[in-house]
């Protein structure tokens, strides 16, 4: 059975840092692109970072050069760690799956498995 | 970077249909997800590719797309005889048109009345 189990979040002050980890089970994750995908209290969800499976990673122009996405293999578990931390960060961040389909002549990625959340809270 | 817009809000009739739509220059090239997420839990991909469900997913629910066609940008996802359990926020998302990048709608809030 597939599973994703984020931690990890908490309650950091703005400019501070935190890392968030997201176990895999069921699945290798360095077969899989994996995403961290965000939402803020109240709001819609919001893809924040990418890593595919031969390890490039990419990262939404709201985090980039703060955020760090990660795997350890042998642990079979991803990261995020998160620095200069801004009000605007708070959210329950979510790790999902990817999974890719060939349709016709266009594809489909679809985040076919999340975790169940963790929660960061920016503030003083 | 590409935006994908949906409807805040929709509502149907117990029973009755309701078609949620998603609009966006890259689902020429990517076929839209469709998300669905009930309040306090993760969210639920319910629609995927051309119009496969997960199993576990009623067949109630169902999806186009016009993907691969350079007339049309739009998705949709209609539920068909709409259930009480099926109030919630639906979210669509696509892969962004440079391609490394994801993106989501801002989300419709469905209500069954």
């Amino acid at each position: 059975e597939v599973q994703l189990v984020e931690s990890g979040g908490g309650l950091v002050q703005p400019g501070g840092s935190l890392g968030l980890s997201c176990a895999a089970s069921g699945f290798t994750v360095s077969s899989n692109h994996m995403s961290w995908v965000r939402q803020a209290p109240g709001k819609g969800l919001e893809w924040v970072s990418v890593i595919y499976s031969g390890g490039d990673t990419y990262y939404a122009d709201s985090v980039k050069g703060r955020f760090t996405f990660s795997r350890d293999n042998s642990k079979n578990t991803l990261y995020l760690q998160m620095n200069s931390l801004r009000a605007e960060d708070t959210a329950v961040y979510y790790c999902a799956r990817e999974t890719s389909l060939s349709v016709d002549t266009a594809m489909a990625y679809y985040f076919d498995y999340w975790g169940q959340g963790t929660l960061v809270t920016v503030s003083s | 970077s590409s935006e994908l817009t949906q409807d805040p809000a929709l509502s149907v009739a117990l029973g009755q249909t309701v078609r949620i739509t998603c609009q966006g220059d890259n689902l020429r090239g990517y076929y839209a997800n469709w998300y669905q997420q009930k309040p306090g839990q993760a969210p639920v991909l319910v629609i995927y590719g051309k119009n496969k469900r997960p199993s576990g997913i009623p067949d109630r629910f169902s999806g186009s797309s016009s993907a691969g066609s350079s007339s049309g940008n739009t998705a949709s996802l209609t539920i068909t005889g709409a259930q009480a359990e099926d109030e919630a926020d639906y979210y669509c998302n696509s892969r962004d048109s440079n391609g490394k990048h994801y993106v989501f709608g801002a989300g419709t809030k469905v209500t069954v009345l």
